[in-house]
């Protein structure tokens, strides 16, 4: 059971380039999301999706583009690559997450490593 | 936004010696969650806490729920080696989808 997978583990980009990183999923989770990671920041969320062709932005979207068009796969788009970018990426999904918070336990992935020049 | 305060930022502790950590919010949760983080991998949940007040315990883990709802506590106790990580509060249950993360405790055990 692979659980989420994250490609790829690191990336270096120069700035202005574009990437996508991909997150899979094979627990047939309807919550998918993707964190970023600074020192002394905690895990920020930058998108999220509840199912397959819904998504919506969480504290830090900009820069970012999602899109959910199967329940497996979850990617995030790097339009233009800033230095700020620069960051350890994580992509987790769960169960269920209603407002009330029903299963609170996301699974994370490994993690993506970027680094933009 | 809402936002965790998460303290301590670090701990260097001996081995065998117990570890308190805590999160404050100005906001309140519905549920308050705990991750440990090992190096190199993604956080990974330890315990989650769905009602004020409440106490749960995990092995040597035990958190509780603050009754105000803008707090929680985590407690290990007799650490080991292996409780070497990064540790995340996280609170939710009040945004559709999201969870507050806090900034993470860095924990070091000495042998």
């Amino acid at each position: 059971n692979a659980g989420v997978t994250q490609t790829p583990k690191f990336q270096v980009l120069k700035t202005g380039q574009s990437m996508t990183l991909q997150c899979a999923q094979d627990m047939n989770h309807e919550y998918m999301s993707w964190y970023r990671q600074d020192p002394g920041m905690g895990l920020r969320l930058i998108h999220y999706s509840v199912g397959a062709g819904i998504t919506d932005q969480g504290e830090v979207p900009n820069g970012y583009n999602v899109s959910r068009s199967t329940t497996e796969d979850f990617p995030l788009r790097l339009l233009s690559a800033a230095p700020s970018q620069t960051s350890v990426y994580f992509c987790a999904s769960s169960y269920s997450f209603t407002g009330t918070f029903s299963t609170g336990e996301l699974f994370f992935g490994e993690g993506s490593r970027l680094t933009v020049l | 936004g809402q936002q965790l305060n998460q303290s301590p930022q670090s701990m260097f502790i001996q081995e065998g010696e117990d570890v308190s950590m805590n999160c404050t919010s100005s906001s309140i949760f519905n549920t308050w969650l705990w991750y440990k983080q090992d190096p190199g991998e993604g956080p990974v949940l330890l315990i989650a806490l769905y009602k004020a007040g409440e106490l749960t315990s995990n092995g040597r883990l035990t958190a509780q729920f603050g009754i105000t709802r803008k707090d929680s506590f985590l407690n290990i106790s007799a650490s080991i080696p292996s409780d070497v990580g990064i540790y995340f509060c996280a609170g939710g249950g009040t945004s559709y989808g999201k969870l507050t993360f806090g900034q993470g405790t860095i924990l070091t055990v000495h042998p």
